[in-house]
């Protein structure tokens, strides 16, 4: 099955500066790349995601990137902003597998003002 | 916003009881999911439905159970917890398509057996 890495696990910022967070993925076939964030207290939501036939995406100040050949893809945050501070997941799966999400460990993200 | 509700929010029991963690989704969705989030924050599917009728054993084995009667109801059942099953449990919904793939979640319910 997939096996999803995330790394850092945990990552702190000054705010205004950029945040990177890198994830890998095992399964060649894995197709759909979403990244989740998770605030204190509430479900994971959906921020951005991409697929494989593209190599970048980007939505205001997050972006993600994604390698197809070395099966790793990350997420861009810019001019980071307290409420930034959250758990980021990403996740791989193929489409035909039903969304059947297999998810990295998480970083949690803080932005100190 | 998504429609997507779990109860109770927080759960304390005592080892030996029968619980059942209740979501509804009010957004029509076929695909049913449950996720089990441990405190080193990583999530686990633990089950999953594709429709009524239709229930499947995630990636993480568990001894709670699911059943799918009607399209907006996916509740767990574990029948006799024990302090091992205490962590945060995430219902989470999704639509059947081809560019579709988000997963809309609830906001958990967090169990804790003594």
């Amino acid at each position: 099955g997939e096996n999803v890495e995330q790394h850092p696990s945990t990552l702190s910022v000054q705010e205004g500066d950029s945040a990177v967070i890198k994830c890998t993925y095992s399964d060649s076939a894995s197709n759909y790349f979403p990244w989740y964030k998770q605030e204190l207290g509430k479900g994971p939501q959906l921020i951005i995601d991409i697929r494989s036939n593209v190599g970048e995406k980007k939505d205001q100040r997050i972006a993600v990137t994604l390698n197809k050949t070395a099966k790793h893809f990350s997420l861009h945050i810019t001019e980071t902003q307290p409420e930034d501070s959250a758990v980021y997941f990403c996740a791989a799966s193929r489409v035909s597998a039903g969304n059947k999400l297999t998810f990295g460990g998480g970083t949690r993200v803080l932005v100190k003002p | 916003e998504a429609d997507i509700y779990q109860t109770p929010r927080y759960l304390v029991i005592g080892t030996g009881k029968k619980i059942t963690l209740e979501c509804s989704q009010t957004m029509g969705h076929d695909k049913m999911y449950w996720y089990q989030q441990d405190p080193g924050m990583e999530l686990h599917l633990i089950h999953y439905s594709y429709g009524v009728n239709s229930t499947e054993k995630g990636d993480l084995s568990s001894e709670s159970t699911v059943s799918r009667i009607r399209t907006e109801h996916f509740p767990l059942t574990l029948e006799s917890a024990r302090p091992s099953h205490t962590s945060q449990y995430l219902c989470a919904s999704s639509v059947t398509g081809v560019n579709t793939g988000e997963l809309f979640f609830g906001e958990g319910s967090r169990l804790t057996v003594l």
